[in-house]
């Protein structure tokens, strides 16, 4: 059973950071490129960012580009998230996605882990 | 921001026939991009329900059904039941330089 379980949400004060792990199971994670995706409370889904399989390629939503670093560790099984310089638009769910191909669709998703950025 | 238009909200009396539009434009649907649907039912993850325009994932049933055309895709609900009351997403791929993936705006249909 695929399984993708995050942690490391939390408060923290603008201007600081915050590292989201992803621990995944139940298939081979070097096989998979890998996404974030969040939402904030009350809205809709956006896409934040994505890893190819070996992470030679990344790619970013411009509003977290220089700020946010995708990484992953195959031989943990694990995805992360370091988000610097956190603004208050970033409070939000974060969840970790599984591509089925790099431009595709996410057929399994955490649970999520909630980001709040305030004062 | 999102780059597809679905309407906030739709709603349909137990039975009925709901329909859910997606718009896009040149850059993404338009471009020839598959467009993908999730259904979040409240407090839960995004599950997947259909894939490239049209197919289901094993395990959704076939009350769910997707198409595309031109800029625009659309996601069907026959037979609506208490249980499909929850928010719905298109998700396609944006070839300009804004992000790779586009979500829609999100839809709550609401059984009446």
């Amino acid at each position: 059973e695929v399984q993708l379980v995050e942690s490391g949400g939390g408060l923290v004060q603008p201007g600081g950071s915050l590292r989201l792990s992803c621990a995944a199971s139940g298939f081979t994670f070097s096989s998979y490129w890998m996404s974030w995706v969040r939402q904030a409370p009350g809205k809709g889904l956006e896409w934040v960012a994505n890893i190819k399989q070996d992470g030679s390629e990344k790619y970013y939503v411009d509003s977290v580009k220089g700020r946010f670093t995708i990484s992953r560790d195959n031989a943990k099984n694990s995805l992360y998230l370091q988000m610097n310089s956190l603004r208050a638009e970033d409070t939000a769910v974060y969840y970790c996605a599984r591509d089925h191909y790099h431009g595709g669709y996410s057929a399994y998703w955490g649970q999520g882990t909630l980001v709040t950025v305030s004062s | 921001q999102s780059v597809l238009t679905q309407p906030p909200s739709v709603s349909g009396a137990p039975g009925q026939r709901v329909t859910i539009s997606c718009t896009g434009s040149s850059s993404n649907i338009g471009a020839g991009y598959d467009v993908h649907w999730y259904q979040q039912l409240p407090g839960t993850a995004p599950k997947l329900l259909i894939y490239g325009n049209s197919n289901r994932p094993s395990g959704v049933p076939d009350r769910f059904s997707g198409s595309k055309s031109g800029t625009s895709a659309s996601l069907a609900i026959t037979g609506l039941q208490a249980e499909d009351e929850a928010d719905y997403y298109c998700q396609s791929y944006d070839s300009s330089l804004s992000g790779l993936y586009v979500f829609g705006t999100g839809t709550k249909v609401t059984v009446l």
